[in-house]
Order: C-alpha cells, then sequence, then structure tokens
C-alpha cells in the first residue's frame, strides 16, 4: 500500500490565487519530496525537503515538513494555468532505498 | 545531456505474453528504478537496480522481474500479463547515494487486451 496520502484529491482555483496541497505519511522517513506530472507522462522533481529541515523555497514553491505530526504542505503562490497539473508527494523512508508516493492531488488552473 | 529514455512509447499486448521494457538513465547516473502507475493513482515502486543487482524490490509478484547492464541501461520484464497490468511503467535514475534526486523517463504506456 501507498504511504503518502495527498489532501485534497482535486483542487480547482483561478490564476492568481494560492494552492496548498498536504501530504501525509506513516513511518520514519530520510526525505520528502514533491513531484509533478502533466497528461500522465513522466515526473517532474520538484522540490526535496530532509528531515531535519522544516521548510524549504524554490520559486513560487514553498514547503514545510512536520515530523512530529508526519506530514508536510506543499503552497505554490501566484498559480498559473501552466501550474494544472497532478502533484505527488514521495518519502524515502529510513533503512531503505525505495520511494513510496501518495495518490496525488489533482490541481485544475483557471485562466 | 540526454535525460531519462524509454522504449517503446507504447505497446499492447494480449493476457499471458510478456513484455520487455527498456530504460537508459541520465548520464552518470549508476542507479535505476522502476514503477508502476496505474489510471488516477501514484506510482507503486517495483524495484530497484545498482551494480547489476536488484537492491530492493516492492510488493510486486515473481512475474515482474529485471536487469540491469554494464552500462547502467535497464530492462523490465513481464511474463504472463494480466488484464491489470496495463498502467504506465515509469524509470527513473539516480547516483545511488542515499536521498538522491530521482530523474524520470516519459514512460511506458503499456495496455493489455
Amino acid at each position: 500500500s501507498q504511504q503518502g496520502e495527498e489532501d485534497p484529491q482535486a483542487l480547482s482555483i483561478q490564476e492568481g490565487e494560492n494552492a496548498t496541497m498536504n501530504c501525509s505519511y506513516k513511518t520514519s522517513i530520510n526525505n520528502l519530496q514533491w513531484y509533478r506530472q502533466n497528461s500522465g507522462r513522466g515526473l517532474v522533481h520538484l522540490i526535496l525537503i530532509r528531515s531535519n529541515e522544516r521548510e524549504k523555497h524554490s520559486g513560487r514553491l514553498r514547503v514545510t515538513l512536520d515530523t512530529s505530526k508526519k506530514s508536510s504542505s506543499l503552497l505554490i503562490t501566484a498559480s498559473r494555468a501552466a501550474d494544472t497539473a497532478s502533484y505527488f508527494c514521495a518519502t524515502e523512508n529510513t533503512g531503505g532505498f525505495k520511494t513510496i508516493f501518495g495518490a496525488g492531488t489533482r490541481l485544475f488552473v483557471k485562466a | 545531456d540526454a535525460g531519462v529514455t524509454q522504449s517503446p512509447t507504447h505497446l499492447i499486448k494480449t493476457r499471458g505474453q510478456q513484455v520487455t521494457l527498456r530504460c537508459s538513465p541520465k548520464s552518470g547516473h549508476d542507479t535505476v528504478s522502476w514503477y508502476q502507475q496505474a489510471l488516477g493513482q501514484g506510482p507503486q515502486f517495483i524495484f530497484q537496480y545498482y551494480e547489476e543487482e536488484e537492491r530492493q524490490r516492492g510488493n510486486f509478484p515473481d512475474r515482474f522481474s529485471g536487469h540491469q547492464f554494464p552500462n547502467y541501461s535497464s530492462e523490465l520484464n513481464v511474463n504472463a500479463l494480466l488484464l491489470g497490468d496495463s498502467a504506465l511503467y515509469l524509470c527513473a535514475s539516480s547516483l545511488v547515494l542515499a536521498g538522491a534526486e530521482q530523474f524520470f523517463g516519459p514512460g511506458t504506456r503499456l495496455t493489455v487486451l
């Protein structure tokens, strides 16, 4: 079974608004990563946050990690129509090599 | 630098057949992981190869097997195909370091009829 659980499953917003997606996981992790996927094709790596980090920024992206609550959030500011995609969180567990993905959040940004 | 490449792009097979999917990693990468992504779901880890050995395996039956070649490219083989094997198969390459960023290929869309 997948470890990460994203919330919400789908999100529809207007261009220019902010989009927030949440992810929860179950076991101890080395790091948590966020990916974007357009139209069922390959995944694009957005940002990686390590277990000893609490917040990370990359352009219009802001990721937070709360290891006590086993949760993370991805904030996309000033969204654009081109941000329409599926967003996945993925965790690398301690002591393992595999990456576990959640089911994803489908983001629709209306122009 | 050509990123991760996969072939073929699309494939249609019938139940019971066997299929081989191929992946060439990003230049400089030594580790290849394979994922299965069913429609509307997140990718599920199949296995990872490093130094031509399977390093870790997800919850997939033995019908799923793989191989890594000395040039780090990899193959995914699926025997006795089932309808439920229809999915997008993604290959990702990385360095062997823990927490290294994975680069994904565009995937192979397998349809089993």
